[in-house]
């Protein structure tokens, strides 16, 4: 069963850049699947963010497609994201998960992260 | 892009009461639909995909519907461990949007 852990700073300033990572174990970064990004803001609904293939291949949510980037790092066997340009509107707790067909079947634990001075 | 829309927001419900929650899709998405349920503190969790089949493990009560633009979930017998929020999204191509999420209480 694959187990992934997100890790990152809580806390970030506003106009700053948020970086996180979202480390794989018990399975490969490199198998045939995606791997996704979903936040959520304290008390509101889920927003997908967007997915990374192990090739690099991405494809982001258009509201946030001009300020997100993901990365693979198959040495490490983990993915992340690099959210730029931040407000308060970002704070929320951000999920990395790894989608079989298309689904999210196994998620992280979720790493709360806060924009503020 | 696609929007997702469920109805209600939230509802309240006694238990073993029968509860229907309704996801449209503002373009068709032949039934590429999932259900997810988020229990209060905890991690989202694949309840039905392909719109109407059950992930394993799923109580029989949960049953989904439809195709195309318009989706149900319906839990035939509310239970008090079904309190949580559910959200649909759509699965067939990025940006794979979620629906708003319905609340659902136990009156």
């Amino acid at each position: 069963q694959v187990q992934l852990q997100e890790s990152g700073p809580g806390l970030v300033k506003p106009s700053g850049t948020l970086s996180l990572t979202c480390a794989v174990s018990g399975d490969s970064i490199s198998n045939i699947t995606w791997w996704t990004w979903v936040r959520q803001p304290p008390g509101k609904g889920l927003e997908w963010i967007g997915e990374i293939y192990h090739s690099g291949s991405t494809n982001y949510n258009p509201s946030l497609e001009s300020r997100v980037t993901f990365s693979v790092d198959k040495s490490k066997n983990q993915f992340s994201l690099k959210l730029t340009s931040l407000t308060a509107a970002d704070t929320a707790v951000y999920y990395c998960a790894q989608q079989y067909s298309s689904l999210l079947i196994s998620w992280g634990q979720g790493k709360l992260v806060t924009v503020s001075s | 892009d696609i929007q997702m829309t469920q109805s209600p927001s939230s509802l309240s419900a006694s238990v073993r009461d029968r509860v229907t929650i309704t996801c449209r899709a503002s373009q068709g998405i032949y039934n590429y639909l999932a259900w997810y349920q988020q229990k209060p503190g905890k991690v989202p969790k694949l309840l039905i995909y392909a719109a109407s089949t059950l992930q394993s493990g799923v109580p029989s009560r949960f049953s989904g519907s439809g195709s195309g633009t318009d989706f149900t979930l319906t839990i035939s017998s509310l239970q008090p461990e079904d309190v949580a929020t559910y959200y649909c999204q759509k699965y067939n191509s990025a940006p794979r949007t979620f629906g708003q999420g319905t609340k659902v209480e136990i009156k």
